[in-house]
């Protein structure tokens, strides 16, 4: 079975520019989260969708991230624009259900760089 | 306070010798406790979930719950030199979101273990 795939794997962009990532779930997973995962730090959630709905994104910066996942499978995080500041690792995860015992699983993550 | 928290390390232990990690929660609502284990430059991967007060063992890994003191362990017995990475605690706990129920999984900041031979 296929784990969770995230494209692409690097990403080096000016600031100011825009930047997407994208990922793949587990088949059959319903629930997928993005996370930010700075040096030295555990990952944080962005949003978690439960399916198609993003069921909390309260610590999205709404003001220049974006995200969404149609027809409830792959998902896309937007950043536009980018800043010195965005420079972390985005992971990309998902499990089989949306609450208790949640083993969630990762991707490889998309090292993102901003200049 | 952070939601999640972990002893700071890093830790270095010898190989064999038994290395202990920590992780302490805030969240009374948590139910349902995972670690995870990063290899540098990789993602995390997770290894042990524990759901009920006690231990629970599998392999050379037992993790330990003690739900009143908010508390979570980490045991890697005959500690190996493979074993040096950053080990994640997470706690999920349950959220609502129009009127439903989902979990909402934390993570620690991470304790870096290094097994030296």
């Amino acid at each position: 079975e296929a784990g969770v795939v995230q494209s692409p794997r690097y990403k080096i962009i000016e600031k100011k520019q825009p930047v997407a990532f994208w990922c793949n779930p587990i088949s059959g997973h319903n629930t997928l989260y993005w996370y930010l995962q700075n040096l030295g730090q555990g990952p944080e959630l962005l949003i978690r969708y439960e399916n198609e709905e993003a069921v909390d994104d309260s610590q999205l910066p709404k003001d220049r991230f974006s995200a969404e996942r149609l027809k409830g499978v792959d998902s896309t995080l937007k950043i536009q624009p980018a800043e010195l500041g965005d420079s972390a690792v985005y992971l990309c995860a998902s499990s089989l259900q949306g609450w208790r015992r949640t083993e969630a699983f990762f991707g490889q993550g998309t090292r993102l760089t901003v200049v | 306070q952070k939601e999640v928290e972990q002893n700071s390390g890093p830790l270095s232990v010898p190989e064999g010798a038994i290395a202990s990690l920590n992780c302490t929660y805030s969240d009374r609502g948590s139910q349902s406790f995972f670690w995870y284990r990063q290899y540098s430059g990789k993602s995390p991967e997770l290894i042990m979930s524990i759901y009920s007060n006690g231990d629970k063992e599998d392999g050379r890994f037992t993790a330990q719950l003690n739900k009143a003191s908010q508390y979570v362990s980490l045991l890697i017995r005959d500690s190996q030199p493979s074993d040096s990475a950053t080990y994640l605690c997470a706690s999920e706990a349950v959220s609502w979101a129009g009127g439903t129920s989902y979990g909402k999984l934390t993570f620690g900041q991470g304790t870096i273990l290094t097994v030296h031979p």
